[in-house]
């Protein structure tokens, strides 16, 4: 079986610019997360999917940051204009169900804005 | 505020000795605790998942204990091996599903 798997792998653009990054969640887990973890600091909630409905986005930093996960498979974040402070690591998380089923997480996005 | 620390933030130890990383939390209305290990460059690897009514899950060597009247929790990694470097995740959810993640404990074992 598939896991989750996330598109690129790597990222370099320059300040401004736009990047899209891409999740694949394990078929057949409605629940997708995207997460992230930035220079040095602990891995940090960004939102988290039902289906395609956005269960809870409190986690999203500011209105440069689009998630969106049409037709509830696949999931995309883009970031819109990308700014120095967004470099880091971005994974995605998806799972069957809330409570006791496992998280599972991708390999992750490695995101540097120069 | 929901917060999860992790102690110590690094360890060393020999191959073949034993070692435990600790995780306090605060998170409420908890849900439950997660132990993930994380290899340099790769996404993190569920090890255990633990709900509030059980106090300890083993995955090989691998044992996580919890003790949710005082809100903490401990990873006992026995008879260490090489492989076993890694940052070792502990992640508390609360019923609403979010995740509260703490920095890690970056583990090196030495030959």
């Amino acid at each position: 079986e598939a896991g989750v798997t996330q598109f690129p792998s790597h990222s370099v653009i320059e300040k401004g610019q736009t990047v899209t990054l891409r999740c694949d969640p394990i078929s057949g887990h409605d629940n997708l997360y995207w997460y992230r973890r930035v220079m040095g600091k602990e891995i940090k909630f960004l939102l988290h999917f039902v289906k395609e409905s956005k269960q809870d986005e409190s986690g999203m930093p500011n209105n440069r940051f689009l998630a969106e996960r049409t037709g509830g498979t696949y999931s995309t974040l883009k970031v819109q204009p990308a700014e120095l402070e967004d470099s880091g690591v971005y994974f995605c998380a998806s799972s069957q169900e809330l409570a006791r089923n496992t998280i599972y997480f991708g390999e992750g996005s490695w995101l540097t804005v120069v | 505020k929901n917060q999860v620390e992790q102690s110590p933030q690094s360890l060393i130890i020999l191959e073949g000795k034993n070692c435990t990383l600790q995780c306090n939390y605060t998170v409420s209305p908890f849900s439950n605790l997660r132990w993930y290990k994380q290899d340099t460059g790769r996404g993190p690897v569920s090890l255990t998942i633990m709900t509030f009514s059980e106090n300890t899950k083993s995955n090989g060597r691998y044992t996580a204990t919890l003790d949710a009247d005082t809100k903490q929790s401990s990873l006992h990694i026995t008879a260490s091996q090489l492989s076993d470097s890694a940052s070792y995740i502990c992640v508390v959810s609360a019923r609403a599903g979010k995740s509260t993640f703490g920095d890690g404990t970056t583990l090196t074992v030495k030959p």
